[in-house]
């Protein structure tokens, strides 16, 4: 069964900042697509980024980019020049390529400073 | 375009009482899906359909839980005889069922059993 971590459960950074969450995942397939979801409190989740697993290139979205390092099952997200909007919950999830469900990470807590 | 609804957004009950809870997917989304979150976790999956078929149900979904999408366009999902441990937010989610398929989440419903 493919599993998702994220060893951080809270991270903090100063506005305008730059902050990188990670995440590890488990599978023992090769074909499969990762993505960060941000859920602000009480608020719905919202997709941020994602990555196809057979693209070697980084995947970047404005201020957010992703360092996904294959072989060693890694895909960490970088917030750049980071913005007080950008406190929420982050989570990572996997989905196989065949199977249609996501499989989620517990979250890292984003906490942004004045 | 509207996103993903569900309603109600909160729900109070009794243990032991019934209830349902209803989403409407983006309207050209064929797959749907439903997810459990409880506090300080990531969602887990429940069950998604593709147009009217289920596809697949977690080990999570026991027998008080069921799931319909008879028009493969809105979904029910109903919690017979709910527990204190039913207590959670429950999302709905949809995708096309190409390429990629990015889920859009919608707002949940979250409940709570006393």
């Amino acid at each position: 069964a493919q599993t998702v971590t994220q060893s951080q459960p809270e991270m903090s950074v100063q506005e305008a900042e730059t902050v990188t969450l990670s995440c590890t995942y488990d599978t023992s397939e090769s074909d499969y697509y990762l993505f960060w979801y941000k859920q602000p409190p009480s608020r719905q989740m919202i997709l941020v980024i994602r990555q196809e697993a057979y693209k070697q290139q980084n995947a970047t979205e404005n201020r957010f980019s992703v360092n996904f390092q294959k072989a060693a099952k890694s895909f960490s997200l970088k917030i750049s020049d980071s913005q007080l909007g950008d406190a929420a919950m982050y989570f990572c999830a996997y989905r196989s390529a065949k199977i249609g469900k996501l499989t989620f990470g517990t979250g890292t807590r984003l906490q942004v400073t004045l | 375009d509207t996103g993903v609804s569900q309603d109600p957004r909160h729900k109070i009950t009794k243990r032991g009482q019934n209830v349902t809870f209803r989403c409407d997917p983006i309207s050209e989304h064929n797959r749907l899906y439903w997810y459990r979150q409880t506090l300080g976790q990531g969602p887990e999956f429940l069950t998604y359909f593709q147009n009217e078929a289920q596809l697949e149900k977690s080990r999570l979904l026991s027998d008080r839980f069921s799931a319909e999408r008879p028009k493969g366009s809105f979904s029910t999902l109903e919690i017979q005889r709910t527990e204190q441990g039913d207590s959670a937010m429950y999302l709905c989610a949809s995708s096309t069922a190409e390429g990629i398929y990015e889920q859009y989440f919608g707002p949940g419903t979250r409940l709570t059993v006393t």
